[in-house]
């Protein structure tokens, strides 16, 4: 069973960092793309990042140079490093196995 | 890419159809042939739930009343006949060019 399980959400100070951690079991993360997407209060669904197969990572203009998305494939974890927080990050993060599983997310919030 | 839904929201009485259509700016057909046009439903509280990949393919245990249809740039969801446990937001995302998601359409029972 494919089963992904966010941590590491909770609230920073604007310009602060926070390390996410995706946990995943049922598969191995390096043998699948995997992706962060989060969601504001109230809003839709923003596509933040990517790590493929090879190790080629993507990121959305709004994280660009902020965030960084990493794996561990010993511990089949992926990690998204978020330097630089803004009040506009805050969301709830989702981690998802290319494009059919999702994790039940984390929430951050970015507020003095 | 920029993905845009319409309606942005949709109220359907019990057994009747609904219909959501999907634009992007530039063709979602990839060089490998594929078009990687999904959508979505989140349920009130829940995380984003996968219901078709690539324009029209079901995944596993969706019924059979969700349909999606379209090519290049336009596309559409449609539910044969809504049921109370459809309502929530539905998204169309695409994953030709990394990824990007509508703006979301919600859906209630009348």
């Amino acid at each position: 069973e494919v089963l992904l399980v966010e941590s590491g959400g909770g609230l920073v100070q604007p310009g602060g960092s926070l390390r996410l951690s995706c946990a995943a079991s049922g598969f191995t993360v390096d043998s699948n793309y995997m992706s962060w997407v989060r969601q504001a209060p109230g809003k839709g669904l923003e596509w933040v990042s990517l790590i493929y197969r090879d190790g080629n990572s993507y990121y959305a203009d709004s994280v660009k140079g902020r965030f960084i998305i990493s794996r561990d494939s010993s511990k089949n974890t992926v990690f998204l490093q978020m330097n630089s927080l803004k009040v506009e990050d805050t969301a709830v993060y989702y981690c998802v196995r290319r494009v059919e599983y999702w994790g039940q997310g984390t929430l951050v919030t970015v507020s003095s | 890419i920029v993905m845009t839904q319409t309606p942005l929201s949709l109220s359907v009485t019990p057994g009747q159809p609904a219909s959501i259509s999907c634009k992007s700016s530039q063709s979602l057909l990839h060089n490998d042939g594929k078009t990687y046009l999904y959508w979505y439903l989140q349920k009130p509280g829940q995380s984003p739930q996968l219901l078709i990949y690539e324009i029209s393919t079901r995944f596993s245990g969706v019924p059979d009343r969700f349909s999606g249809s379209g090519s290049g740039t336009d596309f559409t969801l449609k539910i044969s006949r809504v049921e109370a446990d459809d309502v929530g937001v539905y998204y169309c995302m695409q994953a030709t060019h990394l990824q990007t998601f509508g703006q979301g359409t919600k859906v209630e029972i009348k």
